[in-house]
């Protein structure tokens, strides 16, 4: 089965533990995305990466980290410095970089609660 | 901001109606993407249309763009309760960005 998966669905954390979110694909896309969704609201690019070894910050980038070593992969780091990690986050891949306008591919998410 | 801003913020129709939700952004744009998220997943993609189209069908779907007053429209037919879910919009410039969304609720 070709697609974008993300682990764990949901995940516990307590105040000022770093976490951190996987991302893969399958489908031989060159640019990944994170983004960030908040009750009843849209989705914010906290990061993405044309390629490998590479990526770029969204509008909300602070408080996050990311890495790219590997094309199928794109894990996001949650630190402590974040002050509202409580969420709902999303990792998207497209097949070409960001310049292209294609579709974006999405996975199912995971709900990130604080304690 | 080339934002998309969906109009109504919420929806709710009798199975069979259609549904229309309306979609403003602010700068030029290479296309525009309406995706579907039903409640706790990802987004699906539902249709693009490019700058220089003006109306585009996909099965029940109907999306239009009026590029000229920066808005489009996605028009659901004969609506299912399937159908319920969040609607957004995605004007796609340099990157997508995602509006707050239209949540629709199509009642049985």
């Amino acid at each position: 089965d070709g697609g974008i998966t993300q682990s764990p669905k949901y995940l516990f954390r307590k105040e000022g533990q770093n976490v951190t979110l996987s991302c893969e694909q399958n489908l031989n896309h060159d640019a990944m995305y994170w983004y960030r969704q908040d009750p009843g609201q849209g989705l914010r690019l906290i990061y993405y990466s044309q390629i490998v070894n590479d990526f770029q910050k969204g509008d909300i980038a602070e408080g996050y980290s990311v890495s790219r070593e590997k094309k199928e992969s794109f894990p996001l780091t949650v630190t402590s410095a974040q002050k509202n990690p409580t969420a709902f986050y999303l990792c998207a891949s497209s097949p070409t970089g960001v310049g292209s306008y294609n579709e974006q591919f999405f996975g199912p998410g995971t709900r990130l609660t604080v304690l | 901001s080339q934002q998309g801003e969906e109009d109504p913020q919420a929806l709710s129709i009798q199975e069979g109606e259609n549904a229309t939700m309306n979609c403003s952004y602010k700068t030029s744009i290479n296309n525009l993407q309406w995706y579907r998220q039903n409640s706790g997943r990802g987004l699906v993609h539902l249709i693009l249309i490019r700058s220089n189209e003006r109306e585009k069908h996909s099965g029940r779907l109907r999306v239009t763009l009026d590029t000229s007053k920066k808005s489009s429209s996605l028009l659901i037919t004969a609506s299912r309760a399937a159908d319920t879910a969040s609607y957004f919009c995605a004007p796609a410039g340099n990157m997508l960005t995602f509006g707050g969304g239209t949540r629709l609720m199509v009642k049985p």
